[in-house]
């Protein structure tokens, strides 16, 4: 079995400061990570990915994600927020070519960015 | 531009009425999958389809019913028997079933029971 745990269904930072958003997971097989995001009323945008390789993993939009096994974590970070990053973001992880083996999401976690 | 359509954007549904969520993509994609969206809860997989005439229930089936005839097609039906059907449906497609890969979304259909 695989979950996502999001720490924090709301997070609040100022334009230009830091962005951490925490996804833990929990899998009994080496996973892929995924990072989502999420704008009012549409569909769900690929951020980033972890599959295989370098541990720390570059996106669109300047976000990026540190693949951690040893305290089995994928958080999101940015170094500078701005506005347009206000969004739903969604941590995902599967566990590989097997049925019932799918996407399972986090819930999410809505970020805010005050000017 | 390849992607996945889904029609219609907002649909309103009378209590005991079966409505149908259309979902197509283009991208050759082999999985398709539908995900219900309530604030707070994250994604639920509802249904999820490897290939044509095959689909799987997912963790929230009961009330929900879908068909698999065409490989570009996955249309859901919310039916009478799903008692709180108002939430943001999405539709997915990954090229195959298989967990290292990327899944597109739609841009969703906001279902409301009235």
């Amino acid at each position: 079995a695989q979950s996502v745990t999001q720490l924090g269904s709301h997070v609040s930072v100022s334009e230009g400061a830091l962005v951490l958003l925490r996804c833990n997971y929990s899998s009994s097989v080496p996973p892929y990570l995924f990072w989502y995001v999420q704008y009012p009323n549409q569909g769900l945008q690929l951020l980033l990915k972890y599959t295989t390789g370098a541990t720390l993993v570059k996106g669109i939009n300047g976000f990026e994600a540190e693949f951690k096994k040893s305290e089995t974590s994928f958080h999101l970070t940015k170094p500078s927020a701005h506005m347009s990053d206000a969004a739903e973001y969604f941590c995902a992880v599967s566990t590989g070519w097997n049925a019932g083996n799918m996407l399972t999401f986090g819930g999410g976690t809505r970020l805010m960015v005050k000017p | 531009d390849g992607g996945i359509t889904q029609s219609p954007k907002y649909l309103f549904r009378k209590e005991g009425q079966n409505v149908t969520l259309s979902c197509e993509q283009n991208l050759n994609h082999d999985a398709m999958y539908w995900y219900r969206q309530d604030p707070g809860q994250g994604l639920r997989l509802i249904y999820y389809s490897q290939i044509v005439n095959d689909f799987q229930k997912g963790d929230i089936a009961e009330g929900y019913s879908v068909s698999r005839e065409k490989k570009e097609s996955f249309p859901l039906t919310v039916t009478s028997a799903q008692k709180n059907p108002t939430a943001f449906y999405l539709c997915a497609s990954t090229r195959r079933h298989q967990g290292n890969t990327e899944a597109f979304f739609g841009q969703g259909t906001r279902l409301t029971v009235v």
